[in-house]
């Protein structure tokens, strides 16, 4: 129940293309979903996150879609670039006052030019 | 800007040898994670802790691994004795607590056990 699942593990999309990666989680106490970005050799970057009370969320290229009755949520990147080419991970954090974070297991993107 | 810090950044190191792991959370952050990464298991949280106290260490193998903040700008992650199967990467990461959820990575120590 502490799981998120994230899909695909991995993705390869045109430059200018609009890679979709997917998460699903179970446990119905989390409130709080991030995505995280990391560059090779660097550590993951927060870049964008969702509280349940909302369906989407954007900022710049990226989007974030919530479903909260299929327990799913999702992130976009519109007008995909080579600089975007990265691994992504989703994560949720239960309510309650627990800063803690249970990752995906990750998602390498590559965008070719 | 402020950022995590941590050091060393690569450390390679023989089986049975001690490895001390040092982490500088960003100033006025006053909740730190302990991360370790792997292909196999992907980011696993190994202790966190909340104003210096440990909150959870339960992702930790107690028997060789252990943590602490000796002060509120300094985190410690230790392995004694390390082993092969140790070798990953490790990050800390910080955060402002009192229920702010975001977390801030440090660059991570490439730890090598041979």
């Amino acid at each position: 129940q502490q799981q998120v699942k994230q899909s695909p593990q991995s993705l390869i999309v045109q430059k200018g293309g609009i890679p979709i990666i997917n998460c699903a989680y179970e446990n119905t106490a989390f409130d709080y979903f991030p995505w995280y970005q990391q560059f090779p050799g660097k550590g993951p970057a927060l870049l964008i996150a969702i509280r349940p009370d909302v369906s989407e969320k954007k900022e710049g290229r990226f989007t974030i879609s919530f479903n909260k009755s299929a327990k799913q949520f999702s992130l976009h990147i519109m007008d995909s670039q080579p600089g975007d080419s990265a691994t992504y991970f989703c994560a949720a954090s239960l309510m309650g006052g627990s800063e803690k974070l249970v990752f995906g297991k990750g998602t390498k993107l590559t965008v070719n030019p | 800007d402020a950022r995590v810090t941590q050091t060393p950044r690569h450390k390679v190191t023989e089986m049975g040898q001690e490895v001390t792991m040092r982490c500088q959370p960003i100033l006025g952050h006053n909740t730190v994670f302990w991360y370790r990464q792997t292909m196999m298991q992907g980011l696993e949280l190994l202790a966190y802790f909340r104003n210096r106290a440990p909150l959870d260490d339960s992702g930790m193998p107690k028997d060789r691994f252990s943590a602490e903040m000796p002060d509120a700008t300094l985190a410690t992650l230790k392995i004694q004795p390390s082993e092969p199967r140790d070798s990953a990467v490790y990050f800390c990461a910080s955060g402002l607590g009192r229920g702010a959820r975001e977390q801030y990575f440090g660059p991570g120590t490439r730890l090598t056990v041979t």
